[in-house]
């Protein structure tokens, strides 16, 4: 167990539909990262925050929008959904500082229908 | 750009033999490197990481990974394999310094063989 708690473990949903996902980071931890897992994209970056502000993006879609909460916690949603977007989603969190370490959590897996 | 080359999609190794999972990069300057394994609907675990120093790093589960800026490789391997280490094997790398933005390889699954 790393300390980084992710709901809903599933989603099912559909088409044009929007969902949101929650992170919990570790205790202490200020960073927050968001990563998402496809078959045909395999593990990529989307988003990280830092401290309540967004710190870096990766290949995120515009679709997609994320925000760290003042405890910490962050969301990440996702709207006007497609196929593609069925995926698993992690969340990792870390204490900012040279070589530091993200801790995933399980992730949420995605599936848009 | 950045990248992460995991040639081997999947590896089979009988238990107690060796393992050897290679890591190819390409990166500007000297990235941070990780090696992290995802067991079936787990997370990803850290297994070891390497940023300056020696270049044969000691990870967990008695794994390590040895550091090559020649060929820009940072394999992973382990002496003995348990049937407990199949499992999908991920490579990533990032920025020296803090905010590791990962990028990550294509993973490599594990089979372990009676």
């Amino acid at each position: 167990d790393s300390g980084v708690t992710q709901t809903p473990k599933h989603l099912i949903t559909a088409t044009g539909q929007r969902v949101t996902l929650r992170c919990s980071p570790r205790s202490g931890d200020l960073s927050v990262y968001w990563y998402q897992q496809s078959l045909d994209q395999g593990l990529q970056f989307l988003i990280q925050y830092y401290n309540g502000e967004e710190r870096a993006k990766g290949n995120i879609l515009e679709r997609f929008s994320a925000q760290q909460f003042p405890d910490l916690h962050s969301e990440l949603n996702l709207s006007s959904l497609e196929l593609g977007d069925s995926a698993l989603y992690f969340c990792a969190s870390s204490v900012p500082g040279a070589g530091e370490t993200q801790y995933f959590g399980p992730g949420t897996r995605l599936l848009v229908l | 750009a950045q990248s992460v080359t995991q040639p081997d999609i999947h590896i089979t190794v009988s238990e107690g033999a060796s393992l050897e999972l290679r890591c190819n990069y390409s990166y500007g300057a000297t990235p941070y490197l990780f090696w992290y394994v995802q067991s079936p609907g787990q997370g990803l675990q850290l297994l070891l990481k390497y940023f300056s120093g020696d270049t044969l790093v000691q990870g967990i589960k008695g794994f390590e990974a040895e550091f090559k800026r020649s060929q820009s490789s940072f394999n992973l391997r382990k002496p003995s394999v348990h049937w407990s280490d199949a499992a999908e094997y991920f490579c990533a790398v990032g920025p020296p310094g803090s905010f590791q933005k990962l990028v990550f390889g294509t993973g490599t699954r594990l089979l372990v063989s009676p």
